[in-house]
């Protein structure tokens, strides 16, 4: 099935650094969202975008709609050990429509204390 | 706690066999959604109901049925396992309301088909 480009695949970093990750698409998105799964769990949304050009803050964690609506990023700023899991982006591709939920493969995030 | 109850958290049987999975999505959604994962293909879709009616179908094997009773809560049927089944099944709902993608995962049912 379709699915988008998300990268980095996986990172491994030190506690306190900065993260960026990011997704694309060929198609054009309503909505991004961005969901983390800690092991053993389910995903758990984080944040949601409605609009190109949004730009929202859940704490550490900021995402943006991009501008083409083709394209997302998620940063964590002053990264923690319990930042650990993967963090997936997904791309709704009409609004009211939650069945046309496109997903990124998911970036591994490690975290060194 | 997301409120989206699966059972059974840990399943393995062998290849052939049947099983079926539950969820309980949270009190209040009327959205059912059955997610595969799977190491190197992440989360793929298998089928969504709303309100007892199948609503949209992803990347669901024939072998592969689901319903949603009355009650809300729906089943995923699994059957003539292959190794290949074996992974995680979440199980997920959405508010009525929602019209946004913004889904309420179950800690899932990891299947092992030895």
């Amino acid at each position: 099935g379709q699915q988008l480009n998300q990268s980095p695949q996986s990172m491994f970093i030190q506690e306190g650094e900065d993260v960026s990750m990011n997704c694309t698409s060929s198609s054009i998105f309503n909505t991004w969202l961005w969901y983390k799964q800690d092991p053993g769990e389910g995903p758990v949304l984080l944040i949601a975008l409605y609009k190109a050009g949004e730009l929202t803050s859940n704490g550490r964690l900021t995402a943006q709609f991009g501008i083409t609506r083709k394209d997302s990023f998620l940063n964590i700023s002053a990264s923690i050990p319990s930042d650990v899991g993967i963090y997936f982006c997904a791309g709704q591709l009409s609004a009211g429509n939650n069945r046309k939920l496109i997903w990124g493969l998911g970036t591994s995030l490690a975290v060194n204390p | 706690d997301s409120g989206v109850t699966q059972t059974p958290k840990h399943l393995i049987t062998a290849t052939g066999q049947r099983v079926t999975l539950r969820c309980s999505p949270r009190s209040g959604d009327l959205s059912v959604y059955w997610y595969q994962q799977s190491l190197d293909q992440g989360l793929q879709f298998l089928i969504q109901y709303y309100n007892g009616e199948e609503r949209a179908k992803g990347n669901i094997l024939e072998r592969f049925s689901a319903q949603q009773f009355p009650d809300l809560h729906s089943e995923l049927n699994l059957s003539s396992l292959e190794l290949g089944d074996s992974a995680l099944y979440f199980c997920a709902s959405s508010a009525p309301s929602a019209n946004t993608g913004e889904l309420f995962f179950g800690e899932g049912s990891r299947l092992t088909v030895l």
